[in-house]
């Protein structure tokens, strides 16, 4: 089915290790989006993709990385795990600048201990 | 401070009842506002999507309104389904140079008894 594919679903890290969230999207998307869900929270904004090639920051960067090589991949880096990195991670992808809405993956659960 | 506020923060209706969920926003310059449904466990699903000049929007037993002018939104549901137990998402966009921002409510989770 198309959409987009996050993986893994479920990931268990200790402080100090590092990990790729990978997110693929068949739809041909020019925008990407990764956000993190904390209870209580509102989603919030890591980094954000308009285009191969092309990424930026959103609210909540610190501590991630992203690369967007293609149009249809766009991992999400850990370098160095922390606690406060414990969450619920979404990818999402949208025809345009995602102003008129997003598709979002199934998500990834990370525990850092 | 552009800013989502939900309520209420989580909900319980026997099956068949009706409930309304409200979004409250400070979002400008305002352009969109959007509900999303989110089952546990899975990524959020758009419900509607609301421009400035729309004032409601339904999609089968979902009816969103909005009230631009006082910065009020609401999603009723109509005859709940056990089905309609998930999380309800409140989103607004607001435009800023060269794009747009996107701010989340943190959501109202209903629960759907039979």
């Amino acid at each position: 089915n198309a959409g987009v594919t996050q993986t893994p679903k479920f990931q268990v890290l200790k402080t100090g290790q590092s990990m790729t969230l990978q997110c693929a999207q068949d739809m041909n998307h020019e925008y990407m989006s990764w956000y993190r869900q904390d209870p209580g929270m509102g989603l919030r904004l890591i980094h954000y993709s308009v285009g191969a090639g092309i990424t930026d920051q959103g609210e909540v960067p610190n501590g991630y990385n992203v690369s967007r090589s293609t149009t249809e991949d766009f991992p999400l880096r850990l370098l160095s795990a922390a606690p406060s990195q414990t969450s619920v991670y979404f990818c999402a992808s949208s025809s345009t600048t995602g102003i008129y809405g997003y598709t979002f993956g199934s998500g990834t659960r990370l525990t850092v201990v | 401070k552009n800013q989502v506020e939900q309520s209420p923060q989580s909900l319980i209706i026997l099956e068949g009842k009706n409930c309304t969920l409200q979004c409250n926003y400070t979002v400008s310059p305002f352009s969109n506002l959007r509900w999303y449904k989110q089952d546990t466990g899975r990524g959020p699903v758009s419900l509607t999507i609301m421009t400035f000049s729309e004032n409601t929007k339904s999609n089968g037993r979902y009816t969103a309104t909005l009230d631009a002018d006082t910065k009020q939104s609401s999603l009723h549901i109509t005859a709940s389904q056990l089905s309609d137990s998930a999380s309800y998402i409140c989103v607004v966009s607001a435009t800023k140079t060269g794009g747009f921002k996107t701010i989340f409510g943190a959501g109202t989770r209903l629960f759907v008894k039979a």
